[in-house]
């Protein structure tokens, strides 16, 4: 599937690295989202953009930074993270950002160590 | 805040037999309840979806209920085939809002 790409798909980085995942649509869709999944947990939403705006943040520490530039791209910053920040990170995105299907990508498996 | 309570974690049947998955949502103004599967190492992918207006929607051999008064939806798959294995998410959004909550996800394995 290519309507919602993601890079990197792995990522490993030191806790004082600074790095950065980027997401892609090609739908034309006009929200994306970023959620964190780990192990054993529910997928846990991250941030919304509608129309570029971001509409959600759903108390993310501010060591996670997104950056919406158009409506097709999304990036999420990473700075000083901690182990526990260790998860599968998936962007998804719908029409808008009221009660539509959203397509996930195929997520960035991010290892802090 | 909200919330959404998944049962059962895991759920092992056999080839053929139903399997039924129940979702309770705490926010009264939920008006949309999808479902999504996800194969294991792949994304989510949405299997069927309900709205508020509605008591009950069926695809196939796939088909979700809806109780408003009891705050409570179901997925249930009918002859269940091997294929059919994978971790299920319930989720329910509320008017007008942009957050879509998450049940912890079932495991749903069907032994051939």
């Amino acid at each position: 599937e290519t309507g919602v790409t993601q890079t990197p798909r792995h990522l490993v980085m030191g806790m004082t690295n600074k790095k950065s995942l980027k997401c892609e649509q090609h739908l034309g869709h006009n929200a994306m989202y970023w959620y964190k999944q780990s192990a054993k947990k529910p997928l846990e939403l991250m941030f919304v953009y509608n129309f570029k705006e971001q509409t959600e943040n759903n108390s993310v520490p501010s060591r996670f930074s997104p950056e919406c530039p158009n409506s097709s791209h999304l990036f999420l910053h990473l700075h000083t993270l901690q182990p526990e920040d260790s998860a599968l990170y998936l962007c998804a995105s719908s029409q808008d950002g009221r009660n539509n299907e959203q397509f996930f990508g195929p997520g960035t498996r991010l290892t802090v160590l | 805040g909200e919330n959404v309570e998944q049962h059962p974690s895991t759920l092992s049947v056999q080839e053929g037999d139903s399997a039924v998955i129940k979702c309770t949502y705490s926010d009264s103004a939920s008006n949309y309840f999808p479902w999504y599967k996800q194969e294991l190492g792949k994304r989510p992918q949405l299997i069927i979806d309900i709205r508020s207006n509605v008591g009950e929607k069926k695809d196939q051999r796939i088909a979700v209920t809806l109780n408003k008064t009891a705050k409570h939806f179901s997925l249930h798959i009918t002859e269940t085939q091997p294929e059919d294995s994978a971790v299920y998410f319930c989720a329910a959004t509320a008017v007008g809002s942009y957050k879509l909550i998450f049940g912890s996800g079932t495991r749903l394995l069907v032994r051939p």
